[in-house]
């Protein structure tokens, strides 16, 4: 069974510019998250998807930020214009179940780097 | 503000060698505790979720105990080798977090000398 892909794993781009981060979550998982690791901190919760709909986006940072899920499948998450802080890592995960108790799969992440 | 402290930030230790680190988190309203293992640039690989006070999980040469009365979580490593090389990462889930918004710690470093 494949685990949680994304795409790019990497992408390098200057201050005012746009990108989109794609995430495939485990096949059959309803639940999809973004998180995000700036360098030297931990790890943080951005987004929760429960299908296609946004269960949790109390972490998104700003407007700048927007996240999707069109037919509950793959999710993007757009940075727009993107800023010198919005560099870091960028995970995403996905779980079977609904609940605190469930094993979240991590993806390798998306490295961003915003010049 | 809920937060998930790690110590050691880091430790270096000899093939062979035992080790542990501590994961500590706010005890109210506990719910669960996600144990990680995390190789720079792959994915962070589940290791272990632990809910009920005085659990403990095991996986090979790594075991976990749980006390959420006092809120920590230790990770044991018996016979470090170096490919148990990586970060592990413990993070927290509450009903205070909402839902399944896991609250991380930095991570403790291991490296695992030959």
């Amino acid at each position: 069974e494949a685990g949680v892909t994304q795409f790019p794993s990497h992408s390098v781009i200057e201050k005012g510019q746009t990108v989109t981060l794609r995430c495939d979550p485990i096949s059959g998982h309803d639940n999809l998250y973004w998180y995000r690791r700036v360098m030297g901190k931990e790890i943080k919760f951005l987004l929760h998807f429960v299908k296609e709909s946004k269960q949790d986006e109390s972490g998104m940072p700003n407007n700048r930020f927007l996240a999707e899920r069109t037919g509950g499948t793959y999710s993007t998450l757009k940075v727009q214009p993107a800023e010198l802080e919005d560099s870091g890592v960028y995970f995403c995960a996905s779980s079977q179940e609904r609940g605190w108790t469930d094993t979240q799969y991590f993806g390798p992440g998306t490295r961003l780097t915003v010049l | 503000i809920l937060n998930v402290e790690q110590s050691p930030q880091s430790l270096h230790v000899q093939e062979g060698d035992s080790t542990n680190f501590t994961c500590s988190f706010p005890s109210s309203n506990f719910y669960a505790l996600h144990w990680y293992r995390w190789e720079t640039a792959k994915s962070p690989e589940a290791l272990f979720v632990m809910t009920l006070n005085g659990d403990e999980k095991k996986k090979g040469r790594i075991s976990a105990t749980l006390n959420t009365k006092e809120g920590y979580s230790y990770l044991y490593i018996k016979g470090s080798q170096p490919e148990d090389s990586a970060t592990y990462l413990c993070a927290f889930g509450s009903m205070n977090t909402g839902f399944q918004k896991l609250v991380f710690g930095t991570g403790t470093r291991l490296l695992v000398s030959p």
